[in-house]
């Protein structure tokens, strides 16, 4: 069964204080993985998709990268409105099927 | 900016009701989708739709389930008779296509309360 693993459940950072959100996946056949944005009561922001280990993309202060196991989501000198909830998914070519997985999310709190 | 739009943005209902979430799609979009989040859980996939058909559904997306594009611009999701568990949010959302590559654009959801 394919599963997706986020880490940590909740970070609390200091404004400035870099650091990475981690997810780590099991499935055959990836197809892309994805990073969401939530904000509290809202649905998913799309933040990045990477498709093939080695693959870096940046926004603002946000770096993802890939590896055949694993993504990191980079937050480089946070501010408080990069508080939310990161979510990581999968989409995997699994007997034809797409149906995307989520992970449970990192709750980020960046403090001023 | 294009966006997915739903309505309400919170629906309350009795146990054993019918509900109606409605969900306008980004218009050049072709994919819809439609996932459930109960409260502190994960995003749980319920169902895609491509050229007025079901396309994949999962466990959760039982007889209870059904989903209709009743124009060209509305999806809807219908649950027929709702049980306490299916309160959650619901998003809605679509896709220009419908590989496992394709971005997704979610709507702001909509809180069903059951009671």
């Amino acid at each position: 069964e394919d599963q997706v693993t986020q880490s940590p459940e909740a970070l609390r950072l200091q404004e400035g204080e870099s650091s990475s959100l981690n997810c780590s996946y099991t499935v055959s056949g990836l197809r892309g993985l994805f990073w969401y944005r939530q904000d509290p009561g809202k649905g998913p922001e799309f933040l990045f998709t990477l498709y093939s280990a080695g693959e870096e993309k940046e926004k603002e202060r946000l770096k993802a990268t890939l590896t055949k196991k694993e993504s990191f989501l980079h937050i480089t000198a946070p501010k408080p409105e990069d508080s939310a909830t990161y979510l990581c998914a999968v989409r995997a070519a699994s007997g034809g099927s797409y149906i995307p997985t989520f992970g449970r999310g990192t709750s980020l709190i960046v403090h001023p | 900016e294009p966006e997915v739009t739903q309505t309400p943005s919170h629906q309350v209902t009795q146990m054993g009701q019918e509900v109606i979430l409605r969900c306008v799609p980004i218009s050049n979009h072709l994919y819809f989708y439609w996932y459930r989040q109960i409260l502190g859980q994960k995003v749980e996939f319920l169902v895609s739709f491509y050229n007025n058909e079901i396309s994949e559904k999962s466990e959760i997306f039982d007889d209870q389930f059904s989903v209709e594009r009743p124009d060209g611009s509305n999806f809807t999701l219908k649950i027929r008779s709702t049980k306490l568990e299916d309160s959650a949010m619901y998003f809605c959302a679509s896709s220009e296509g419908g590989t496992g590559s394709t971005i997704q654009y979610f709507g702001a959801g909509t809180r069903l309360s059951v009671l």
